[in-house]
């Protein structure tokens, strides 16, 4: 299958910073990436879709100020997490989707500190 | 809206025996139905899909599932259970076939295999 390659696999990083996570199809165009949350033990929480060059479109109670999703090409999205503080610490996978599948990444263990 | 549900929060299965991890569905239309499996702390694998045709659906790691539309059921099965076979399975549905289209998970099961 398609390869979605998700970088950092692993981040810890001081309440208040920002820190990038990066999804890239690495051999298909993603016209579309999906974003989603996990929380222990839980399932994955759709938070955001983005199309190439749009804005993304973002799940009721997300905070699209402070989860900042770009999709600039159509290999690569990234979602930004602004002034990070402890509770936004999870589990962040990304999906990217050219047709009728989606591929997911391996995701990115955010812990805020 | 198209949802999954997952009655099962956790099966447990001895190494050998079959197994089954159930789903239920609800969509407005005619259903796309998929299986993954997860890992500790990584992604998520695509086990098998559901679009149309056979209801008997075969995928990766001798996993297969079936799907039933009068049940609205897609329960995921393996006759001979492995202690690999341990990790946590989620149902999903897409709402469409296009690329835009959002899949949407089900609460997941944790299959726990033991030798």
């Amino acid at each position: 299958g398609a390869v979605v390659s998700q970088h950092p696999s692993r981040v810890i990083c001081k309440s208040g910073t920002s820190v990038k996570i990066e999804c890239r199809s690495l051999d298909f165009q993603a016209t579309t990436m999906f974003w989603y949350r996990q929380f222990p033990k839980k399932s994955l929480m759709l938070m955001a879709t983005s199309n190439e060059g749009s804005k993304a479109t973002y799940e009721q109670g997300v905070e699209k100020d402070k989860f900042l999703i770009n999709h600039a090409s159509l290999t690569l999205s990234t979602l930004t997490v602004t002034s990070a503080h402890p509770e936004d610490s999870s589990f962040y996978i990304c999906s990217a989707s050219g047709g009728t599948e989606a591929f997911f990444g391996q995701g990115t263990r955010l812990t805020v500190v | 809206a198209q949802s999954v549900a997952q009655p099962e929060d956790q099966v447990n299965v001895a190494e050998g025996n079959p197994l089954t991890v159930k789903c239920t569905y609800s969509v407005s239309g005619n259903p796309y139905l998929f299986w993954y499996v997860q890992y500790p702390n990584r992604g998520l694998q695509f086990l098998l899909k559901y679009i149309t045709g056979d209801n008997l659906v075969k995928g990766s790691y001798g996993f297969e599932a079936e799907f039933n539309k009068s049940q609205t059921s897609f329960h995921l099965k393996k006759p001979s259970a492995l202690v690999s076979d341990s990790a946590l399975y989620f149902c999903a549905v897409r709402e469409g076939y296009s690329s835009a289209s959002k899949i949407i998970f089900g609460s997941g099961t944790r299959l726990s295999i033991r030798p």
